[in-house]
């Protein structure tokens, strides 16, 4: 059973760009997490999904980011216009439901120049 | 709110001596308790969880936490740390529901030769 799968592992963008990190959960995983980690941090909740729907952004910026979950394919989150604080590790979690245990991946690492 | 505090921003240890990396948590509800080992340029990895039953449990690499509901705490022990223990360690509290799941903000272990 593969796990979480995320891609790219490296993304390099400009300012002003858009950034898509792309996440796949494990099989019969049905949650979806997006946590960022700035260097030298700890990790920032983001956003919580289901299948098409979003359970809970608090931890998003009302700027220029945005996630989804669609009913197939993986999930995405989209950076819109980034800027050199946008540099950061991303990473994803699923679980399956009701179990409450989060499995991670590798997680992206965009920087911004 | 949920919150989990780890008190130790770093901690030093010589290899083959013990140690205890300190987690205190807020939580509204019964929580699940987690702790995570990332290694540089890494994912988290699950180290071991507390979700009912035994207040000791065992995890992976020969790490133990117990959790002390009357002082809010889940503190992770070894026996005796190997050099290839050091990493960053995070603790997590979280739901069944995999909602309002919280990070602490790490605690970097360092190993002496």
């Amino acid at each position: 059973n593969a796990g979480v799968m995320q891609n790219p592992r490296h993304l390099v963008r400009r300012r002003g760009q858009e950034a898509r990190l792309r996440c796949s959960p494990m099989k019969g995983h049905s949650h979806v997490y997006w946590y960022r980690q700035l260097p030298e941090e700890g990790l920032k909740f983001m956003v919580y999904l289901q299948k098409e729907n979003i359970i809970d952004e608090s931890g998003m910026p009302k700027e220029r980011f945005s996630a989804e979950f669609p009913k197939e394919g993986p999930s995405i989150l989209r950076i819109q216009q980034v800027v050199r604080g946008d540099s950061a590790a991303y990473f994803c979690a699923s679980s399956p439901p009701a179990r409450g245990e989060l499995f991670f991946g590798e997680g992206s690492r965009l920087t911004v120049l | 709110a949920q919150s989990v505090t780890q008190p130790d921003i770093h901690i030093t240890v010589s290899e083959g001596a013990s140690l205890e990396l300190r987690c205190n948590y807020s939580y509204g509800a019964t929580p699940y308790l987690f702790w995570y080992v990332q290694s540089p340029g890494q994912g988290l990895q699950l180290l071991l969880k507390y979700f009912s039953g035994d207040t000791l449990v065992q995890g992976i690499k020969g790490f133990e936490a117990e959790f002390k509901r009357s002082q809010s705490s889940f503190n992770l022990r070894k026996p005796s740390v190997h050099w290839s223990d050091a990493a960053e360690y995070f603790c997590a509290v979280g739901g069944m529901d995999g909602q309002n799941f919280v990070f602490g903000p790490g605690t970097r272990l360092s190993v002496l030769p």
